[in-house]
Parts: structure tokens; sequence; C-alpha cells
């Protein structure tokens, strides 16, 4: 099993540009998160899909539009990039039964997406 | 005061030392933590869950102090591989969901 696959490893894009980030993860579980982490701050979820034909916004959502294409990938898009935007990339995924165990179990993690925004 | 708190280190020890690091959490109905542990420029992995009895695995003990509201790591005979930031988190709710919150991370650095 791969786990949880990210692309690119790194990009580097200039203000104004948009790009998409894909993730892929083949554990079967239903749920996927996009994170993004930034020096001296813990990871900041961006948004989630609870399950497969949904998506939520977390923390951080302004700038960015996702997409749950199926069980498997979930992607992440930036519009109009923005140097605010440079930070790293992380996608997870977890397996939750039901709505009451949601956001309660151990999420498993991409190498992650390097952005660099100029 | 942020939800999740940990020390941002870096903490210096020598190998073979004892060491431990606590993180504090402000929301007392929270339910899941975890003790996760992050390499330099690689994505953070599961080190360990945090029950309320408290667990071991190896030189790793980790507690949960609910009426403080804080969870501790400890790492004895520590070795440089060690040498990591370890990220704390902590369920809360969220909406009708809970979500996890991520602590900004403790860096540990095992000296020779």
């Amino acid at each position: 099993n791969a786990g949880v696959t990210q692309t690119p490893k790194f990009q580097v894009l200039k203000t104004g540009q948009s790009m998409t980030l894909q993730c892929a993860q083949d554990m079967n579980h239903n749920s996927m998160y996009w994170y993004r982490q930034d020096p001296g701050m813990g990871l900041r979820l961006i948004y989630y899909s609870a399950s497969e034909g949904t998506t939520d916004k977390g923390e951080v959502p302004n700038g960015y539009n996702v997409s749950r294409l199926n069980k498997r990938e979930f992607s992440l898009r930036l519009e109009s990039a923005a140097p605010s935007q440079t930070s790293v990339y992380f996608c997870a995924s977890t397996y939750h039964r039901d709505r009451t165990t949601f956001g309660l179990r151990e999420q498993y993690f991409g190498p992650g997406t390097r952005l660099t925004v100029t | 005061r942020k939800e999740v708190e940990q020390d941002p280190g870096p903490f210096n020890v020598p190998e073979g030392a004892t060491v431990a690091f606590n993180c504090t959490y402000s929301n007392s109905a929270s339910q899941s933590f975890f003790w996760y542990r992050q390499d330099c420029r690689k994505e953070p992995k599961l080190l360990m869950s945090v029950y309320s009895s408290g667990n071991e695995d190896g030189r790793f003990t980790a507690q949960l102090n609910r009426a403080s509201q804080y969870i501790s790591l400890l790492i004895r005979d520590s070795k440089l591989s060690d040498s990591a930031t370890y990220l704390c988190v902590v369920n809360m709710m969220a909406g009708s969901n809970y979500q996890l919150i991520w602590g900004a991370g403790t860096k540990l650095i095992i000296k020779p």
C-alpha cells in the first residue's frame, strides 16, 4: 500500500497563478483533510471531506477550493495564489465509523507539498 | 489562550537522559489525545494515542491529567534518533463535529 500520496512535492507560483494539489489514499478511508503548516504554528485545517460527496470548511478556507473526486482522491485548488499562501500543504486521511466518531481517530499523512508564491 | 499550547523548545538533552514535556488544552470536553512525531521537512506520524489510564510504549510514556487539562510525554533513555518535533493533538467540538486541534510542537534535540 502506498498510503497517502501527494503531488507535486514542490511548486513555485507567481502571484495570481492557479494550481491544483492532488491527494490520493489507498487505505479505504472515508475522511480526508487538507492542512497547511507554517513555521511556529500548528497544522491548520483548510478543508475536509467527511465522506465521498461532502466537503466542509476548516479553520482557514479563504483562497482555496476543494473537490472530493471519489473515495480515494481529494484535491485542493488555489485559484489566484498569493504570497500569504506560501506554506507546506499536507493531505491526511482517516476512517470514522459514523458521525459520533468523526475527528476522534489517528490521521495518516502524505509527504506534503512545499509551495512558494512569489 | 490558544486551544492547544506547547513549549516550542528546543529542549537540548544529552543522549541517555530522560526528558518530559507537556501540552495544555482549553476544552474540558475533549475526548481524544495524541502525540505525533514530525521529523524535519517530513509529514507528522502518530507516536502514541493517550488514554485516560496513561499508556506506555517502550521508552515512551504518555499521561493525561483531565483535572489540570494537560497531557504529557516522557521519553526515557533518549536516543539520537528521538530528535524531532513532537506535536500534541486534541479533539474539540467544532460546530456539530469533532475536529483535531494541533499544537505548534516541541522541538527536541538529543546530543551525543
